[in-house]
Parts: C-alpha cells; structure tokens; sequence
C-alpha cells in the first residue's frame, strides 16, 4: 500500500538547520508530484512547499521561501526538506504528502509527521 | 497574501446534515482554484477527503460532497456519524501555491 514515512525532526537551537526526509513507498514516486505540509502545535495546517514528480517546478509558501529548500531523489524515492536559520515559530508537526494522479493540485496521502522543535 | 476562511466551528446532530464553507480574500471560489478538503482527528495526520471542488477519494464515504456555494467552496456532510467529529480543512491553490483555511472543528453533539 502507498506508505510515506517521515523522519529527521527534533530539537535545534533558533538559526540552526535541519533536514527532514520522506520516505515512499508503494506507487511510482517519480509519477507525483510532493508537498509540505506543518501543523504548530494546537494550530491549523500551513502548506509549505511542493515539487513536480520530474523536479523542475517548485513553489515555496511567504513564510519559508528563502530558508526552506524543497528536493526529491527519484532514485531512492525520497523527498527532502532543507531547514536553514529556524526559528522558535517553525517548530511543529512537518507531514509529507502525495500529489494527485493526472493533477498537480491536491494531495491524497500523507505520512504520519516528524515533529521539529526549534528552542 | 491569500487569507482563506472557515467556520471556526459547527455543531450537528447525528443524522443531521451540516455544510463548512471555505472562501478566499482573492475574491469568489472556483473551480480553477482546485479546492480540496482534509480530515483530521486528535493525534492523527490528516485524510483527504475531496479535490477538484467535487471529486471524492476511493475511500471517501459517499456522505461527505464538495461543492460551489456562492462565492466560496463547500463541503456537505450528510447523515452525519458520531465518527464524523473533527477537524476540517479546505485547500485553495492560487497563483501556483496553496493555502489552508484555519479549520472548522465539527462537533457531533
């Protein structure tokens, strides 16, 4: 069955990095487009960024454009994302999702989440 | 930047018939702004339930529809289930990125 699995979250001090990993599993990665999602604790979902299954489309959110860096190894079927110069509001619950067959917009299934915390 | 706004929360009796709206500080909702809704229940991710405005997952129960509903997109919950008590979430995608509304919390009461 179609399974993502995020991992890399954790506690970091306020400028430092992080990078978190999405593993897929179950459908054809290359296929899909992947999106970003994050969830503050207590708080709504903020869609952070997505990339097209080939790479060479990429949007970022305001909040994370210029910090955050969105990047897919079709090879070993993982999605990436490169946290720079975080901030204490970046800590939250980071979830993984897969794009929609035929249809850049939307996501069917999604990880279970990797909680980072920046303090 | 787009603001998208939901109810903050709704109440509906089992068995009854509730209707969360979704609209956008760009103006009217439509379907070039590919609404898609999400589930969520204390401690769980996310389950998406509609895209596309109307368009239901294989594993969406046949209760829940999307629509257009004036200026905003909607999602109808009809014959609602105890098990339906949760948080809802609309997506709107515009100008190449998305953004959620701040959620309704549906009590089943």
């Amino acid at each position: 069955q179609v399974q993502l699995v995020e991992s890399g979250g954790g506690l970091v001090k306020p400028g430092e990095s992080l990078r978190l990993s999405c593993a897929a599993s179950g459908f054809t990665f290359s296929d899909y487009y992947m999106t970003w999602i994050r969830q503050a604790p207590g708080r709504g979902l903020e869609w952070l960024s997505y990339m097209s299954n080939g790479g060479g489309y990429i949007r970022y959110a305001d909040s994370v454009k210029g910090r955050f860096t969105i990047s897919r190894d079709n090879a070993k079927n993982s999605l990436y994302l490169q946290m720079d110069s975080l901030k204490a509001e970046d800590s939250a619950v980071y979830y993984c999702a897969k794009g929609l067959p035929t249809l850049a917009y939307g996501m069917d299934v999604w990880g279970q989440g990797t909680t980072v915390t920046v303090s | 930047q787009t603001v998208v706004t939901q109810e903050p929360s709704l109440t509906v009796s089992p068995g009854g018939t509730v209707t969360l709206t979704c609209a956008s500080s760009t103006g009217a909702v439509t379907s070039g702004y590919y609404p898609n809704w999400f589930q969520q229940k204390p401690g769980q991710a996310p389950r998406a339930l509609i895209y596309s405005t109307i368009r239901k997952h294989a594993w969406t129960p046949a209760r829940f529809s999307g629509s257009l509903l004036g200026d905003k997109a909607a999602l109808t919950l009809s014959g609602v289930q105890p098990e339906d008590e949760a948080d809802y979430y609309c997506l709107l995608y515009n100008g190449g990125t998305a953004t959620f509304g701040g959620g309704t919390k549906l009590i089943v009461l």
